[in-house]
């Protein structure tokens, strides 16, 4: 099955514990992208990758970091987390940059 | 940052009723529209990817218009019914950009 997947769901931390949210695609898509979404605030992107080793910062790329060595996995680091990450996470992905973005499943993140 | 800004930001209708909401977005250097139905507890999926000027796009009861000389898209559901109950939400791609920005959505209630 086509899919994009997300680990873990759900996460509560404390601030400054470093932590590391998976995302792993199967459609030999190209371009994947992790977005944040708070209420009122739609999905905003966090940082965005064209290929393998090519990644840029997207809106809201401060305290994050992103790596893509392999064309599937898209890992999204976050070094020292502070409340004020606290939010959903998606990751996305896509045969090209203007295709269809096929989202994961969410990570809801609580920063404490 | 591309603006891009959807109205109504919320918007409730009786089963059966048809509507519609907008999505605008700068015109110049215009490369892709998206739309997504985002339901509650779910990820975002996509409805339509628009690029040409005119264009019209339909699934089932829900189609969608692009304007891309005045920026706008009007997204439509005919003969609405519970289950399209979701936040709809689009996303604009331009030629300078590489990455799609996203509006804050329409979020639709459909009361049977």
């Amino acid at each position: 099955e086509a899919q994009v997947t997300q680990n873990p769901r759900y996460l509560i931390t404390v601030t400054g514990k470093k932590l590391t949210v998976t995302c792993s695609q199967n459609m030999n898509h190209e371009y994947m992208s992790w977005y944040r979404q708070d209420p009122g605030l739609g999905l905003r992107q966090i940082y965005y990758s064209m290929n393998v080793e090519v990644t840029d910062k997207g809106d809201v790329p401060e305290g994050y970091k992103v790596s893509r060595k392999e064309k599937r996995n898209f890992p999204l680091i976050l070094e020292s987390p502070s409340p004020n990450q606290t939010s959903l996470y998606f990751c996305a992905s896509s045969f090209t940059l203007a295709g269809e973005q096929f989202f994961g499943p969410g990570t809801r993140l609580t920063v404490l | 940052i591309l603006n891009v800004e959807q109205s109504p930001q919320s918007l409730h209708v009786q089963e059966g009723d048809s509507t519609n909401f907008t999505c605008s977005f700068p015109s110049s250097n215009f490369y892709a529209l998206h739309w997504y139905r985002w339901e509650t507890a779910k990820s975002p999926e996509a409805l339509f990817v628009m690029t040409l000027n005119g264009d019209e796009k339909k699934k089932g009861r829900i189609s969608a218009t692009l304007n891309t000389k005045e920026g706008y898209s009007y997204l439509y559901i005919k003969g609405s019914q519970p289950e399209d109950s979701a936040t709809y939400l689009c996303a604009s791609l331009s030629g300078s950009a590489r990455q799609l920005t996203f509006g804050s959505g329409t979020q639709l209630t459909v009361l049977p």
